[in-house]
Parts: structure tokens; C-alpha cells; sequence
């Protein structure tokens, strides 16, 4: 069936670059999402990217998926400790935005 | 616009009783989900309605069951809890056929944590 796999930490210091990974399995997903989830709150949508490209790139935020390898990538430049969050990666695997699978979420530190 | 409301936002339960989380949303959007959040295991879908009238079971179904009341409204049921449902629960929303690019996304709300005792 299909899974999303991301590391589930990471840590980083105050103003150096993040760069969180993903894979997933399904190789017909049309769109791949990042979300961030804040302490006590649901998910809220960071970016997503159609599967027929490559690179996204919005203000702060860079998400590079590379499709033969089902390698998706989220970079935050220049990091706040206001990016401290869990992150999750998914995919739809429909038009539909039907049936989303998400990944177990990476949980970032961002250090003073 | 409030988007995806959840009520309540806790809730403490006695093993065997019975509980119906609420979600409503105002975006005019054809699919509900309920997911639950468990630490390290992500998102977990429970059940999902892809439209008004249809419900269809997710990756965790067993022990809950929903009610897709009208297209704003998606409930879920713990019909007798057990210490296993302590979890922390999402509906969420999306506008399913039809839509493309942003737009596709789930929209969600503030989760309901709830403790079976």
C-alpha cells in the first residue's frame, strides 16, 4: 500500500538553513504537500507542489521533489525559532483530493 | 469564514462509554475525513466521506462509526471507548472532484484530545 516515510527529528540552530525529507511510495500521487502543525493546533498547509515539476519555491521555503526516486524535500531558509514545529509530508494519490496519505511527521528544534 | 470547527476540544472518558465527536465545515467543500494522531505515527485515517451521503472506512475504522449528516456536517462515534481510542482527533476538509492545485489541500480543524480512563 502506499507510505510516506520521514525522519522524526531534527534540530537545527537559529539561522542556518532546515532541510526535511520524505519519501513515498506511490508513484501516481498528482500532488505532494507540506503541512506544519504547531503545539496544540491541527495541521495547516505550508506548500504543495503538482507532481510534473521539480522545484517550488515560496519566500522562505524551497520544495524540490525528485519523482524517480519518490524524494521530496522541504528547505527553510534562514530559520526562526517561530519554525519550530512538526512537519508533515503527503501525497494525493487521486484528482480528487480524496484519499491523502501522510507521513509520521518530522519534529524540528530550532536552537537560540 | 471559520473553515473546520471541532467541538469539544477534550474530553475525558470512562472506559465502555460513549461519545460523539462534532465537525462542521463552511467552505462548501465535498470531503470530510476523520483522522487520529498518535505520537510518532502520524496521521491515521479513520473514516472518510468523499461527498453527502457516502462514508467509506479508512486505514482504522474498527470501534468508531461516522454519519455524513449534510454536506457541512461529519461526525464520529465512539459507540464504547476503550483505552486505545486515547488519542488526539482531526476532521478535516477538502473540495475533492473538481478542484485542482491549491484547492486539493485538507483543510483541518483543532483536533479534539480525548482520554479513555
Amino acid at each position: 500500500g502506499e507510505d510516506v516515510e520521514q525522519s522524526l527529528f531534527l534540530s537545527v540552530r537559529e539561522g542556518d538553513s532546515s532541510v526535511i525529507n520524505c519519501t513515498y511510495t506511490d508513484s501516481s500521487s498528482t500532488y505532494l504537500y507540506w503541512y506544519k502543525q504547531e503545539p496544540g493546533a491541527g495541521l495547516q498547509l505550508l506548500t504543495y507542489i503538482f507532481s510534473n515539476m521539480d522545484m517550488k519555491q515560496d519566500q522562505r521555503l524551497t520544495v524540490l521533489l525528485n519523482k524517480k526516486d519518490k524524494h521530496l524535500s522541504l528547505r527553510i531558509a534562514d530559520t526562526q525559532t517561530g519554525d519550530s514545529a512538526i512537519y508533515f509530508c503527503a501525497e494525493s494519490i487521486d484528482n480528487y483530493g480524496q484519499n491523502f496519505v501522510f507521513g509520521p511527521g518530522t519534529r524540528l528544534s530550532v536552537l537560540p | 469564514n471559520a473553515g473546520v470547527t471541532q467541538t469539544p476540544k477534550f474530553q475525558v472518558l470512562k472506559t465502555g462509554q460513549s461519545m460523539t465527536l462534532q465537525c462542521a465545515q463552511d467552505m462548501n467543500h465535498n470531503s470530510m475525513y476523520w483522522y487520529r494522531q498518535d505520537p510518532g505515527m502520524g496521521l491515521r485515517l479513520i473514516y472518510y466521506s468523499a461527498s453527502e451521503g457516502t462514508t467509506d472506512k479508512g486505514e482504522v475504522p474498527n470501534g468508531y462509526n461516522v454519519s455524513r449528516l449534510n454536506k457541512r456536517e461529519f461526525s464520529l462515534r465512539l459507540e464504547s471507548a476503550a483505552p486505545s481510542q486515547t488519542s488526539v482527533y482531526f476532521c478535516a476538509s477538502s473540495g475533492g472532484a473538481g478542484y485542482r492545485g491549491r484547492g486539493t489541500e485538507a483543510f483541518f480543524g483543532q483536533g479534539t484530545r480525548l482520554t479513555v480512563v
